[in-house]
């Protein structure tokens, strides 16, 4: 079945270490990808995208995302997380069907603790 | 633009009961959505519409009615809640994707969310 995987469920770090959330999808072909954050009692913010071209992204506030085609990745990153970051973070895939319209399918998030 | 609002914020509701979430986007989307977001199951689509007069079914659409009579509005309706209906539900938009070629610009933009109880 197509799908998204983030890999952890919760992550908790402290302030000023570095964070890697893991996402994997099971899509072949043409793919864009995206990375949204939830703040507590927020809607959803989009992070960052990739369509095409460079495969490391740069998002807001920091993220960036690299994009390997042959681990069917999108791994988001940050050097040195603050406690503002405390969130959750969904991985997203949108696959076109050959010109019809698609759709955007989610990871089930990754909740991120982040202690000052 | 006050880009896509919902309504209403919180709503609680009796099993069996019906009523309409409404949703808003102001950006001349062609593409709207509906989600709902359960602990630990991500954001699951429930509906979409590719344009006025056009819907189809995401991922999890029963329960769930969906009309799409202009560009502006994407109401769902819930005909008979149910306590499994209990959910956060966010509805999104986004530029149609065009037949051509390129960078096509698919960001959703999604609303503040609906919280929905259903006792």
């Amino acid at each position: 079945a197509q799908s998204v995987s983030q890999h952890n469920h919760h992550v908790i770090l402290s302030e000023a270490a570095s964070l890697e959330l893991g996402c994997n999808y099971s899509y072949g072909g043409t793919v864009n990808l995206f990375w949204y954050v939830q703040y507590p009692g927020q809607h959803l913010q989009l992070l960052l995208k990739y369509f095409s071209g460079d495969p490391l992204v740069k998002g807001i506030k920091g993220f960036e995302a690299e994009f390997i085609k042959s681990k069917f990745s999108f791994n988001l990153r940050k050097p040195s997380v603050q406690w503002s970051d405390t969130a959750e973070y969904f991985c997203a895939v949108y696959r076109n069907y050959g010109g019809s319209q698609g759709n955007l399918i989610f990871g089930k998030g990754t909740k991120l603790s982040v202690k000052p | 633009n006050a880009g896509v609002t919902q309504t209403p914020k919180f709503q609680v509701l009796k099993t069996g009961q019906s009523m309409t979430l409404q949703c808003a986007q102001d950006m001349n989307h062609e593409y709207m959505s509906w989600y709902r977001q359960d602990p630990g199951m991500g954001l699951r689509l429930i509906h979409y519409s590719v344009g006025a007069g056009i819907t189809d079914q995401g991922e999890v659409p029963n329960g769930y009615n969906v009309s799409r009579s202009t560009t502006e509005d994407f109401p769902l309706r819930l005909l008979s809640a149910a306590p499994s209906q209990t959910s956060v539900y966010f509805c999104a938009s986004s530029r149609r994707r065009l037949k051509t070629s390129g960078r096509e610009q698919e960001t959703q933009y999604f609303g503040p969310g609906t919280r929905l109880l259903v006792l």
